[in-house]
């Protein structure tokens, strides 16, 4: 069935230092990948997206990569500081019959140690 | 802010009760889906709504049910509660021809 596979599941990096979180698809239809960052308490925030026509797309320190081929894709956060600390999500959506179901990762949980 | 709503915040009930979680999606969007997200988990897709009709279902039983409004605000009914149905409650708004979700606060159900 449809699954997306996430890692790692924690994550502790030094402030300043890069972050990358990684993802696998099972799906071959999905064609949209969007990543969400979760605070406490909080729902899920939209940080960047990509389609599946695009193989990298980059927002300031954050950026992300999609390999189609192997069913891969990564956000990769640099530069990072405390306030990047939350859980980040990462989600696959195939397109049918107009539903954007998105399926998601099981969730990286991100420190970043002053 | 996404500028989508949710109510309550938190709710406790007891297994077998029923309750009513409510959204008000961002404006202009016409589309919303409801999720469940199971403590250090990930969301689940329950269902999709559009033009107040149900048009897309994840692997939840018919217990789970919609509406949604002519004013694009919607409802996530769930009967006889279980245990297991303990979780945030997020609902996400888009218009329609767009990928892009945008999720609510969530609202925390506790069965006991």
């Amino acid at each position: 069935g449809e699954n997306v596979e996430q890692h790692p599941s924690t994550l502790s990096v030094q402030e300043g230092d890069s972050a990358v979180i990684k993802c696998t698809y099972s799906d071959s239809a999905s064609n949209y990948f969007p990543w969400y960052k979760q605070e406490l308490g909080k729902g899920p925030q939209l940080i960047i997206d990509i389609r599946s026509n695009v193989g990298e797309k980059k927002d300031q320190r954050i950026a992300v990569t999609l390999n189609k081929t192997a069913k891969h894709f990564s956000l990769h956060i640099t530069e990072t500081q405390p306030e990047d600390s939350a859980v980040y999500f990462c989600a696959a959506s195939p397109l049918t019959s107009g539903t954007y179901k998105y399926i998601f990762g099981t969730g990286t949980r991100l420190k970043v140690l002053a | 802010e996404t500028g989508v709503t949710q109510s309550p915040t938190h709710l406790i009930k007891t297994r077998g009760q029923q309750v009513t979680l409510r959204c008000s999606s961002q404006s202009g969007h016409n589309t919303v889906s409801w999720y469940q997200q199971a403590l250090g988990q990930g969301p689940q897709f329950i269902f999709q709504y559009y033009r107040e009709e149900e048009n897309g279902r994840g692997n939840f039983p018919p217990r789970f049910s919609g509406l949604q409004f002519p004013n694009y605000s919607s409802e996530l009914n769930v009967n006889a509660l279980e245990l297991d149905d303990s979780a945030l409650y997020l609902c996400a708004s888009r218009s329609l021809g767009t990928e892009t979700q945008y999720f609510g606060p969530g609202t925390r159900l506790l069965v006991l």
